[in-house]
């Protein structure tokens, strides 16, 4: 079984500064998918990126991006320019690749408080 | 997009009874999930959803406990059943296969926050 792991329980960052929130996964299978979802206190769940494991090139997305190190089975997610509305639970998510419907593994989460 | 919302939003029980929620996606989904989250914890798969068949439980949940329904395409409802305190959780419903997305990404309801007395 996989299984995701975040190490940093809560991280705070001055507003307009950059943060990088950890995750560690261990698999033994070679092809899957990466997540970062953010939940804020609405407690919506969004999709804020994602990594295919066959793709060298790091995933970004305006100021969020990962740097994916499949050796290490790392994939640490980096906002940027951090904005107020950045505050909420990140979870990094873990999906096997092939059949549809394979769940999702989450880590634990890691807070991210942003000081103005 | 899928647009998902959940029914109700928020509701307080009383232990032993049941509750049902709704997850309605405003377009045909390939697949639907149901999560729990316990208070300060992370997500955990309670079971998916097949259309048209009987739910595939994650090793910990069982079909007496939360029964599932997906009628068709587009909704689902898990229902807490005989709860009690452990019960409180957030309960959410994911989809997965929406139109315009990536066939392996899931989006997630607004979830249905349950507090059990």
């Amino acid at each position: 079984a996989q299984t995701v792991t975040q190490s940093q329980p809560e991280m705070s960052v001055q507003e307009a500064e950059t943060v990088t929130l950890s995750c560690t996964y261990d698999t033994s299978e070679s092809d899957y998918y990466l997540f970062w979802y953010k939940q804020p206190p609405s407690r919506q769940m969004i999709l804020v990126i994602r990594q295919e494991a066959y793709k060298q090139q790091n995933a970004t997305e305006n100021r969020f991006s990962v740097n994916f190190q499949k050796a290490a089975k790392s994939f640490s997610l980096k906002i940027s320019d951090s904005q107020l509305g950045d505050a909420a639970m990140y979870f990094c998510a873990y999906r096997s690749a092939g059949a549809a419907g394979n769940k999702l593994t989450f880590g634990g989460g890691t807070r991210v408080l942003v000081k103005p | 997009s899928a647009v998902i919302s959940q029914k109700p939003s928020r509701d307080i029980c009383q232990r032993g009874t049941s509750l049902t929620i709704q997850c309605q996606v405003d377009s045909q989904v390939t697949m639907m999930f149901w999560y729990r989250q316990q208070p300060g914890q992370s997500l955990t798969l309670i079971a998916t959803a097949n259309q048209g068949s009987e739910a595939t439980y994650e090793s910990g949940f069982v079909i007496d406990k939360f029964p599932i329904s997906r009628p068709n395409l587009t909704f689902s409802t898990l229902t807490v059943s005989n709860m009690s305190p452990e019960d409180s959780s957030i309960y959410l419903c994911s989809v997965e296969g929406a139109s315009g997305r990536r066939d392996y990404e899931q989006y997630f309801g607004p979830g249905t926050r349950l507090t059990v007395t």
